[in-house]
């Protein structure tokens, strides 16, 4: 069974640089075509793709906010981190990590319980 | 940038076919994919690669894909299927989800 879980500050202040872990158990980014992604959704809004990180460390961006991305992986511990720069009021959403297999048309399969960044001052 | 379009709002009685369509410029040339989340929830995969469905979902949840518009189709809709839906694609190497529909049984 695969399971993963985000942990990370629920409070940010603007300008400062977001971390976010994901802790993930069931596989391994060790494995080939195992990866995890980050994505978020703003209350009430849409989902939105941040970033993706493989097992061979092929890592892959949202176009409009690679300059702010960087996503890492520790595979001894099992945990992929996303770090976000310069953060903004508009970056206050909920923020999920997910499982991901390297496949034609790869889907997000399981999604963590996601966690709560606010972005104020 | 790829752009997958919903509608916000799909109604349906219970016990009736539910529709929700996905619109992206020549998406039946890719593979699409759905997530249904409830309120308070995380996203769930429903349809994978088109039309499979993950063990675990029922198969009254059914998907296709074909020119510009891929659909996810419910069949014998029960009220516990009333959720958000959001469809997902691949371009340019970069995950696109679209703007997501809310489906309302009543």
């Amino acid at each position: 069974q695969i399971t993963l879980k985000e942990s990370g500050p629920t409070l940010v202040k603007p300008t400062q640089t977001l971390t976010l872990t994901c802790t993930f158990s069931g596989f391994s980014l060790s494995t080939s075509g195992e990866g995890v992604g980050w994505i978020r959704q703003p209350p009430g809004k849409a989902l939105e793709w941040l970033a993706l990180i493989y097992w061979d460390d092929d890592k892959r961006y949202s176009p409009s906010l690679k300059s702010r991305l960087t996503i890492t992986k520790d595979t001894s511990k099992n945990q992929v981190v996303l770090t976000m720069t310069n953060m903004d009021p508009v970056d206050t959403a909920t923020y999920y990590c997910a499982h991901n297999k390297a496949a034609a048309g790869s889907w997000f399969d399981p999604w963590g319980q996601g966690t709560l960044v606010i972005v104020s001052s | 940038s790829y752009e997958l379009t919903q509608p916000p709002s799909v109604s349906v009685s219970p016990g009736q076919t539910a529709s929700i369509t996905c619109s992206g410029d020549k998406l039946g040339d890719k593979f699409a994919c759905w997530y249904q989340q409830k309120p308070g929830q995380s996203p769930v995969l429903v349809i994978y690669q088109d039309r499979k469905g993950p063990s675990g979902i029922p198969e009254r949840f059914s998907g296709s894909n074909s020119g510009n518009t891929a659909t996810l189709t419910i069949s014998g809709t029960q009220a516990l299927d009333e959720a958000d839906y959001f469809c997902q694609t691949w371009d340019s190497s970069t995950v696109v989800f679209g703007g997501g529909t809310k489906l309302t049984v009543l």
